[in-house]
């Protein structure tokens, strides 16, 4: 079974609103990502966790606010975003090391109001 | 910082011919991934690459590694329609000999195939 689950699959939310996308995985894989990708773009990074600690931060807003609470499950939470904040959000885990696949869950289409 | 690039960016086929897409990157790393997404859909992994002179087939579809010429290239046999998509490569990258699951993108290419 290769699947990351990702809910919820589309999110409406005001410039006001705090809310939350949800990542799940049951590979055991220990490496899980964030990645944000915009209309007819190609994903960016945004975190790495890495045995459920945050490895990487590429200078996301703190409005974005991940959470690892075990190896299985992935947050990001999401407090005062903009309108161009709205994006395709996509959930990733791999094995832990290098050259490993990358599997991506279906995302979350957040749209900002 | 890391560029990764990818021509075309717009391909169109006719079934049954063959192309290749190429996929240039600007930093030291033997780790490059290939995949595909439909509209409104999830990335779909094909190939992950790992070393130099790396190549892996599916199918349609054969990809390659040049880490020495820093480029993938993705080749197209025979084309149908069930290929049109989009194909993006990714690059991770080895900092300090070490690499992270960092993937940085290339632009994408869209890749219409028809009758």
């Amino acid at each position: 079974d290769t699947e990351v689950t990702q809910t919820p699959k589309h999110l409406v939310m005001g410039m006001t609103n705090k809310k939350s996308l949800k990542c799940e995985q049951h590979m055991g894989h220990r490496a899980m990502y964030w990645y944000k990708q915009k209309a007819k773009k190609p994903p960016e990074l945004m975190f790495v966790y890495s045995y459920e600690k945050l490895s990487i931060n590429e200078s996301v807003p703190s409005r974005f606010s991940p959470e690892c609470p075990n190896s299985s499950l992935l947050n990001l939470h999401l407090h005062a975003l903009q309108p161009e904040d709205s994006a395709l959000y996509l959930c990733a885990s791999s094995h832990q090391g290098a050259g490993n696949t990358i599997y991506f869950g279906e995302g979350s289409w957040l749209t900002v109001v | 910082e890391l560029k990764v690039e990818q021509n075309p960016l717009f391909l169109s086929m006719q079934e049954g011919k063959n192309y290749t897409i190429y996929c240039n990157y600007s930093t030291t790393s033997d780790r490059l991934y290939w995949y595909r997404q439909d509209p409104g859909k999830s990335l779909e992994s094909l190939f992950v690459l790992l070393s130099n002179g790396a190549v892996k087939q599916e199918g349609r579809l054969m990809a390659s590694l040049d880490t020495k010429a820093r480029l993938s290239t993705l080749h197209i046999t025979a084309a149908v329609h069930d290929l049109s998509a989009t194909y993006f490569c990714a690059v991770d990258p080895l900092t300090g000999g070490t690499s992270y699951g960092k993937l940085t993108f290339g632009q994408g290419t869209i890749l219409t195939v028809h009758p």
